[in-house]
Protein backbone atom coordinates (compact mmCIF):
# COMPACT_ATOMS: atom_id res chain seq x y z
CA UNK A 1 0.00 0.00 0.00
CA UNK A 2 1.37 3.33 -0.71
CA UNK A 3 2.02 6.00 1.49
CA UNK A 4 1.63 9.54 2.34
CA UNK A 5 2.29 11.39 -0.52
CA UNK A 6 3.34 15.38 -0.42
CA UNK A 7 3.86 17.82 -3.21
CA UNK A 8 6.17 19.50 -4.22
CA UNK A 9 8.98 18.66 -1.56
CA UNK A 10 10.71 21.83 -1.70
CA UNK A 11 9.51 25.27 -2.63
CA UNK A 12 10.78 28.75 -2.55
CA UNK A 13 8.84 31.67 -2.14
CA UNK A 14 9.07 35.24 -1.68
CA UNK A 15 7.44 37.35 0.92
CA UNK A 16 3.68 38.43 0.16
CA UNK A 17 3.13 35.60 -2.57
CA UNK A 18 1.11 32.53 -2.04
CA UNK A 19 1.21 29.20 -2.11
CA UNK A 20 -0.34 25.98 -2.44
CA UNK A 21 0.59 22.31 -0.90
CA UNK A 22 -0.84 19.21 -1.87
CA UNK A 23 -1.08 16.10 0.15
CA UNK A 24 -2.74 12.32 -0.88
CA UNK A 25 -3.38 9.87 1.85
CA UNK A 26 -2.65 6.50 2.47
CA UNK A 27 -5.64 4.55 0.58
CA UNK A 28 -8.71 4.21 2.79
CA UNK A 29 -7.79 7.04 4.96
CA UNK A 30 -10.47 9.99 5.34
CA UNK A 31 -8.50 11.92 7.82
CA UNK A 32 -5.97 14.42 6.52
CA UNK A 33 -4.52 16.83 9.22
CA UNK A 34 -1.37 18.93 8.65
CA UNK A 35 1.13 20.46 10.59
CA UNK A 36 3.77 22.97 10.96
CA UNK A 37 7.40 22.56 12.19
CA UNK A 38 9.79 25.18 12.99
CA UNK A 39 13.04 25.11 14.65
CA UNK A 40 11.45 27.88 17.13
CA UNK A 41 7.77 26.72 17.53
CA UNK A 42 8.41 23.04 17.14
CA UNK A 43 5.48 20.73 15.70
CA UNK A 44 2.48 22.60 15.63
CA UNK A 45 -1.25 21.73 14.76
CA UNK A 46 -2.72 23.85 11.84
CA UNK A 47 -6.07 21.86 10.94
CA UNK A 48 -7.92 18.65 10.15
CA UNK A 49 -10.19 17.46 7.46
CA UNK A 50 -12.62 14.65 7.72
CA UNK A 51 -14.99 13.74 5.01
CA UNK A 52 -14.40 16.87 2.74
CA UNK A 53 -15.14 19.29 6.36
CA UNK A 54 -12.46 20.49 8.51
CA UNK A 55 -13.30 18.94 12.00
CA UNK A 56 -10.76 20.73 14.17
CA UNK A 57 -8.60 23.60 13.48
CA UNK A 58 -5.14 24.99 15.47
CA UNK A 59 -4.55 28.78 16.56
CA UNK A 60 -3.14 30.06 12.89
CA UNK A 61 -4.36 32.75 11.54
CA UNK A 62 -6.20 32.72 8.45
CA UNK A 63 -3.81 33.29 6.07
CA UNK A 64 -3.55 29.52 6.40
CA UNK A 65 -6.22 27.35 4.90
CA UNK A 66 -7.02 24.09 3.78
CA UNK A 67 -9.46 21.84 1.87
CA UNK A 68 -9.94 18.30 1.05
CA UNK A 69 -11.52 16.56 -2.12
CA UNK A 70 -14.18 13.84 -2.22
CA UNK A 71 -11.03 11.21 -3.21
CA UNK A 72 -9.48 12.35 0.81
CA UNK A 73 -7.12 14.31 -1.04
CA UNK A 74 -6.42 17.43 0.63
CA UNK A 75 -4.69 20.91 0.10
CA UNK A 76 -3.18 23.76 2.36
CA UNK A 77 -2.89 27.42 1.28
CA UNK A 78 -0.54 30.15 2.82
CA UNK A 79 -1.56 33.36 1.60
CA UNK A 80 0.81 36.87 1.52
CA UNK A 81 3.64 34.73 2.85
CA UNK A 82 5.81 35.92 5.70
CA UNK A 83 9.16 34.87 6.48
CA UNK A 84 8.13 33.17 9.87
CA UNK A 85 6.14 30.63 7.59
CA UNK A 86 9.58 29.29 6.27
CA UNK A 87 9.30 25.94 8.02
CA UNK A 88 8.69 22.08 6.97
CA UNK A 89 5.21 21.22 6.58
CA UNK A 90 4.05 17.72 7.65
CA UNK A 91 0.34 15.89 6.45
CA UNK A 92 -0.63 13.17 8.38
CA UNK A 93 -3.34 10.81 7.79
CA UNK A 94 -5.57 8.59 9.52
CA UNK A 95 -8.04 5.45 9.05
CA UNK A 96 -10.46 6.81 11.79
CA UNK A 97 -13.83 5.70 12.16
CA UNK A 98 -15.20 8.29 14.37
CA UNK A 99 -12.81 7.33 17.71
CA UNK A 100 -9.49 8.05 18.88
CA UNK A 101 -6.20 6.65 18.92
CA UNK A 102 -6.11 5.62 15.35
CA UNK A 103 -2.45 5.77 14.29
CA UNK A 104 -1.49 8.87 12.00
CA UNK A 105 0.95 8.30 9.34
CA UNK A 106 3.23 10.88 8.13
CA UNK A 107 4.29 12.24 4.49
CA UNK A 108 8.15 13.26 3.97
CA UNK A 109 6.46 16.86 4.45
CA UNK A 110 7.21 19.75 2.21
CA UNK A 111 10.26 22.09 2.75
CA UNK A 112 8.88 25.80 2.35
CA UNK A 113 11.38 28.86 2.45
CA UNK A 114 10.28 32.35 2.45
CA UNK A 115 12.23 35.03 1.00
CA UNK B 1 -5.55 21.58 27.36
CA UNK B 2 -3.05 19.02 26.61
CA UNK B 3 0.90 19.24 26.77
CA UNK B 4 3.45 16.89 26.46
CA UNK B 5 7.19 17.69 27.72
CA UNK B 6 10.34 15.63 27.39
CA UNK B 7 13.13 16.83 29.08
CA UNK B 8 16.18 15.43 27.19
CA UNK B 9 17.23 17.78 24.33
CA UNK B 10 19.91 14.97 23.43
CA UNK B 11 21.50 12.04 24.26
CA UNK B 12 24.28 9.73 23.11
CA UNK B 13 23.89 5.95 23.43
CA UNK B 14 26.47 3.31 22.17
CA UNK B 15 25.41 0.92 20.21
CA UNK B 16 23.85 -2.22 20.68
CA UNK B 17 22.72 -0.88 24.59
CA UNK B 18 18.89 -0.10 25.37
CA UNK B 19 18.20 3.52 26.04
CA UNK B 20 14.96 5.13 27.48
CA UNK B 21 13.36 8.35 26.46
CA UNK B 22 11.51 10.39 28.89
CA UNK B 23 7.98 11.58 28.37
CA UNK B 24 5.56 13.26 30.45
CA UNK B 25 1.99 14.66 29.84
CA UNK B 26 -0.96 16.26 31.41
CA UNK B 27 -4.27 16.41 29.68
CA UNK B 28 -7.70 16.35 31.74
CA UNK B 29 -9.29 13.68 29.48
CA UNK B 30 -9.76 10.13 30.55
CA UNK B 31 -9.37 8.94 26.99
CA UNK B 32 -6.38 9.43 25.28
CA UNK B 33 -3.69 8.08 23.21
CA UNK B 34 0.24 8.16 23.42
CA UNK B 35 2.45 8.46 20.74
CA UNK B 36 5.96 7.82 19.65
CA UNK B 37 7.93 9.15 16.33
CA UNK B 38 10.75 8.94 15.07
CA UNK B 39 12.36 12.02 12.55
CA UNK B 40 15.63 11.57 10.97
CA UNK B 41 17.47 13.85 8.86
CA UNK B 42 14.89 13.37 5.92
CA UNK B 43 12.04 14.91 7.69
CA UNK B 44 9.59 12.48 7.38
CA UNK B 45 7.95 11.14 10.72
CA UNK B 46 7.73 7.23 11.35
CA UNK B 47 5.57 6.56 13.63
CA UNK B 48 7.16 3.75 16.31
CA UNK B 49 4.74 2.97 18.56
CA UNK B 50 1.21 3.64 20.50
CA UNK B 51 -0.32 3.31 23.65
CA UNK B 52 -4.17 4.16 24.87
CA UNK B 53 -4.90 5.23 28.24
CA UNK B 54 -6.80 2.20 29.16
CA UNK B 55 -4.29 -0.02 27.90
CA UNK B 56 -3.38 -2.51 30.82
CA UNK B 57 -0.36 -4.12 28.97
CA UNK B 58 2.57 -1.67 28.12
CA UNK B 59 2.90 -1.31 24.19
CA UNK B 60 5.38 -3.16 22.52
CA UNK B 61 6.66 -3.66 18.83
CA UNK B 62 9.80 -5.48 17.83
CA UNK B 63 12.82 -3.38 19.23
CA UNK B 64 10.32 -0.30 20.88
CA UNK B 65 8.30 -0.64 24.45
CA UNK B 66 6.84 2.14 25.98
CA UNK B 67 6.94 2.17 29.37
CA UNK B 68 3.48 3.46 30.75
CA UNK B 69 2.74 4.79 34.12
CA UNK B 70 -0.69 6.05 34.36
CA UNK B 71 -0.51 7.63 37.83
CA UNK B 72 2.59 9.62 36.93
CA UNK B 73 1.55 10.36 33.75
CA UNK B 74 4.34 9.24 32.16
CA UNK B 75 5.25 7.29 28.68
CA UNK B 76 8.41 6.73 28.36
CA UNK B 77 9.97 5.18 25.05
CA UNK B 78 12.52 2.16 25.34
CA UNK B 79 14.79 1.41 22.64
CA UNK B 80 16.81 -1.87 23.08
CA UNK B 81 19.60 -2.94 21.39
CA UNK B 82 20.45 0.64 19.60
CA UNK B 83 21.02 0.16 15.50
CA UNK B 84 23.37 3.05 13.86
CA UNK B 85 20.41 4.04 12.15
CA UNK B 86 18.11 4.89 15.32
CA UNK B 87 20.30 7.90 15.19
CA UNK B 88 17.40 10.64 14.56
CA UNK B 89 14.88 13.07 16.67
CA UNK B 90 12.10 11.43 18.29
CA UNK B 91 8.84 13.03 19.41
CA UNK B 92 6.13 12.28 21.81
CA UNK B 93 2.72 13.10 20.91
CA UNK B 94 -1.04 12.81 22.36
CA UNK B 95 -4.80 12.82 20.94
CA UNK B 96 -7.53 13.10 23.39
CA UNK B 97 -11.02 11.67 22.56
CA UNK B 98 -11.76 15.28 22.51
CA UNK B 99 -9.42 16.43 20.31
CA UNK B 100 -10.05 13.99 17.68
CA UNK B 101 -6.96 13.23 15.95
CA UNK B 102 -5.25 16.63 16.73
CA UNK B 103 -1.75 15.36 17.71
CA UNK B 104 -0.11 17.98 21.07
CA UNK B 105 3.73 16.93 20.52
CA UNK B 106 6.54 17.55 22.59
CA UNK B 107 9.83 19.15 22.09
CA UNK B 108 12.01 16.05 21.14
CA UNK B 109 15.18 14.01 21.82
CA UNK B 110 17.91 13.85 19.48
CA UNK B 111 19.36 10.60 19.94
CA UNK B 112 22.82 9.89 18.53
CA UNK B 113 23.93 6.34 18.36
CA UNK B 114 27.97 5.91 18.66
CA UNK B 115 29.75 2.75 17.05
Amino acid sequence: KAGVTQTPRYLIKTRGQQVTLSCSPISGHRSVSWYQQTPGQGLQFLFEYFSETQRNKGNFPGRFSGRQFSNSRSEMNVSTLELGDSALYLCASSFDSGTSGYEQYFGPGTRLTVT
Amino acid sequence: AQKITQTQPGMFVQEKEAVTLDCTYDTSDQSYGLFWYKQPSSGEMIFLIYQGSYDEQNATEGRYSLNFQKARKSANLVISASQLGDSAMYFCAMSSKAAGNKLTFGGGTRVLVKP
